[in-house]
C-alpha cells in the first residue's frame, strides 16, 4: 500500500522563524506535491516536483520554498514564517503512469505560527 | 478565484438515504475529475474519478454524473452509511496529472 509520511504532525513556530516540513514516500513515485488546506478554500497547491532535483511552483508559492533531494523526500520550507501561513499542510505522491494519476496523501502537518 | 466550486458546504442525511454533492468548474481545459474523501485527522484519499469523455461513472454505492456542456458534476452516495460521514472534495485538472484544483469540500454527516 502507498505510504506517505509527514513530520512533524504538529508544529508551533514564531513569526519570522524558519520552518521545515518534511515528507517521505516509499512508493517510488516520481511526482510529489505540497498542498495546504484551509476552511473555505479546500486544498491549494504550493509546490510540486517531477523527480529528484526538480521543483516547480504551484498556485500559491509565495513565502514557500521546496526541496527534492531524493526520490523519497520532499521538503517545504518557510524561511520567514507569518501567521497567515497557519494551516494544515499535506504532502502527496503520485503515480503518473497509466490512464490517470492517483494522489496518495500523508496525514498532514498542523502548523501554527504565533 | 475559485475555479472549482462545491455545494452544499455541509449535508446531513439519514442512514439509507441518497446524498447528492454538487460540483461546478470554470476552466474548459479540465478533463479529469476525481473525488477525494477525507476523514478527520487524515489526508484525503481517492474515492472515484471520471474523465470528460464519460457522463457517468459508478463504483458500488458511489456514482458520478457529469455534464460537460454545463460544466457540472455531482456525486451520489446511495444507501448512505454512518461510515460515509466525511468531507468530500471535488477536484479537476486539465490533464491526467496531480496538479489538481480542489473545491472547498462538502462535509457529509450520516445519522442513524
Amino acid at each position: 500500500e502507498a505510504a506517505v509520511t509527514q513530520s512533524p504532525r504538529n508544529k508551533v513556530a514564531v513569526t519570522g522563524g524558519k520552518v521545515t516540513l518534511s515528507c517521505n514516500q516509499t512508493n517510488n513515485h516520481n511526482n510529489m506535491y505540497w498542498y495546504r488546506q484551509d476552511t473555505g478554500h479546500g486544498l491549494r497547491l504550493i509546490h510540486y516536483s517531477y523527480g529528484a532535483g526538480s521543483t516547480e511552483k504551484g498556485d500559491i508559492p509565495d513565502g514557500y520554498k521546496a526541496s527534492r533531494p531524493s526520490q523519497e523526500n520532499f521538503s517545504l520550507i518557510l524561511e520567514l514564517a507569518t501567521p497567515s501561513q497557519t494551516s494544515v499542510y499535506f504532502c502527496a505522491s503520485g503515480d503518473a503512469g497509466g490512464a490517470a494519476e492517483t494522489l496518495y496523501f500523508g496525514s498532514g502537518t498542523r502548523l501554527t505560527v504565533l | 478565484q475559485q475555479q472549482v466550486r462545491q455545494s452544499p458546504q455541509s449535508l446531513t442525511v439519514w442512514e439509507g438515504e441518497t446524498a447528492i454533492l454538487n460540483c461546478s468548474y470554470e476552466d474548459s481545459t479540465f478533463n479529469y475529475f476525481p473525488w477525494y474523501q477525507q476523514f478527520p485527522g487524515e489526508g484525503p484519499a481517492l474515492l472515484i474519478s471520471i474523465r470528460s469523455v464519460s457522463d457517468k461513472k459508478e463504483d458500488g454505492r458511489f456514482t458520478i454524473f457529469f455534464n460537460k456542456r454545463e460544466k457540472k458534476l455531482s456525486l451520489h452516495i446511495t444507501d448512505s452509511q454512518p461510515g460515509d460521514s466525511a468531507t468530500y472534495f471535488c477536484a479537476a485538472s486539465p490533464e491526467l496529472s496531480g496538479k489538481l484544483t480542489f473545491g472547498e469540500g462538502t462535509q457529509v454527516t450520516v445519522i442513524s
